[in-house]
Formats: structure tokens, C-alpha cells, sequence
């Protein structure tokens, strides 16, 4: 049973060239999520949406874009990748804060990009 | 500042033998606690979470984790490895208020390879 489903699971994408990777959830949780992983490392949070709200983190590059068009889906917009931009990115999602905090957080199969 | 540390990059156990992956923390307050498991291409997969009250938390597949607060750490076991746990582990905090996403601290992963 599917729960957070990427697509695709692997992207190759040439240098400049904007990609979008794709993400939805059958957990009609609120919050989502895009962290990027690179080589085995802890992943790195993007940004995330609590419902329509956008929150981005302060180092995530302008690069970087993301859409939320409904509760179930959510979007990352590369705009001009670069050779750096190469990793596993992950999409997560979390019900809002019955747990004052303690919320789990669902982790996608990811989507691994790979960049020419 | 918020910081989550694995103090181990690799931990090697034999098949059937108990296993410990460690992880200390520094975080303001009571945090809440988080362990997960990453499979190779995969995204990562909750096993437990310390959220309050006893200080031993059961979780899937047979791991456990204790919690200790005068030594700030959250040590995950299993009593006897199997080689399907070999995996990549995550060990993840976040603080006691409603920050959804911003402050979930990943540590740096410990690789678990358990041997035939």
C-alpha cells in the first residue's frame, strides 16, 4: 500500500535544463516536505508546506522552486540544475500537530537525479 | 545550537549477535526522538520515536531504543541482528514546539552491516 509515491524514481536532466520531480500522498496528511540527499548523508531539508503555506529554509537555493496545487500532491521545480544538484531527493509528509511536535514523518521511495 | 551526533560511521556485527547503533543529542528541553532506516535507492522508513514516559521504546521490526536524559542519548538495539538489518541509520531529534519541519535534526548516519 503506497503511501507517499515519487515519480519518477530516476531523472537524468542536462545541465541548465528545468526538471520537475512530482510527489503524492494517500495519507491525506498536511504538511509536506522535499529534503535533498546527497551520498549516503543526512537529508537536508528543502522547504516544506503546512496546508498552502510555503516555508522555506534560508539556505535553499533560488534554484529551488516548489508548487502544492491540493492536499495530495506537491512539486519540485528545478530551474537551471546544475552538476551539484546531483543527489536523492525525498518527499515526506506528517499529519499537523496533534503531537505537539512528535509527529512522524512518511518518507517517499525518493527520486534519484542525475545531471549531464 | 541544535546538533545530533552518530559517533559511529560503520558498526559491523555477526548475524545473531546483539547490536547498538548509537546516538547522542544537544538540544534545548526534552526533544523528541526519532530513529530511521534507509535501504539502498530507498526513502527512509520509521522504526521508533521517544516521545515521553518509559524510557525503553518498542519499535518495528524488532529494534528498541532506550532513552537516556542525564546522558543525552537514544541508542538503538536490536537483540539479535539479522543480516536484512544491514542498512543505513538515522537518528533524528526535534524540540518540544510547533516548528513543523524546521527543526528536525538529522544525524550523519551510521551504516549497520551484519555479517553472515
Amino acid at each position: 500500500d503506497a503511501m507517499v509515491i515519487q515519480n519518477p524514481r530516476y531523472q537524468v536532466t542536462q545541465f541548465g535544463k528545468p526538471v520537475t520531480l512530482s510527489c503524492s500522498q494517500t495519507l491525506n496528511h498536511n504538511v509536506m516536505y522535499w529534503y535533498q540527499q546527497k551520498s549516503s548523508q543526512a537529508p537536508k531539508l528543502l522547504f516544506h508546506y503546512y496546508d498552502k503555506d510555503f516555508n522555506n529554509e534560508a539556505d535553499t537555493p533560488d534554484n529551488f522552486q516548489s508548487r502544492r496545487p491540493n492536499t495530495s500532491f506537491c512539486f519540485l521545480d528545478i530551474r537551471s540544475p546544475g552538476l551539484g544538484d546531483a543527489a536523492m531527493y525525498l518527499c515526506a509528509t506528517s499529519r499537523d500537530g496533534t503531537e505537539g511536535g512528535a509527529d512522524t514523518q512518511y518518507f517517499g521511495p525518493g527520486t534519484r537525479l542525475t545531471v549531464l | 545550537a541544535q546538533s545530533v551526533a552518530q559517533p559511529e560511521d560503520q558498526v559491523n556485527v555477526a548475524e545473531g549477535n546483539p547490536l547498538t547503533v548509537k546516538c547522542t543529542y544537544s538540544v534545548s528541553g526534552n526533544p523528541y526522538l526519532f530513529w530511521y532506516v534507509q535501504y539502498p535507492n530507498r526513502g527512509l522508513q520509521f522504526l521508533l520515536k521517544y516521545i515521553t514516559g518509559d524510557n525503553l521504546v518498542k519499535g518495528s521490526y524488532g529494534f528498541e531504543a532506550e532513552f537516556n536524559k542525564s546522558q543525552t542519548s537514544f541508542h538503538l538495539k536490536k537483540p539479535s541482528a539479522l543480516v536484512s538489518d544491514s542498512a543505513l541509520y538515522f537518528c533524528a531529534v526535534r524540540p518540544p514546539r510547533d516548528n513543523y519541519g524546521q527543526n528536525f535534526v538529522f544525524g550523519p548516519g551510521t551504516r549497520l552491516s551484519v555479517l553472515p
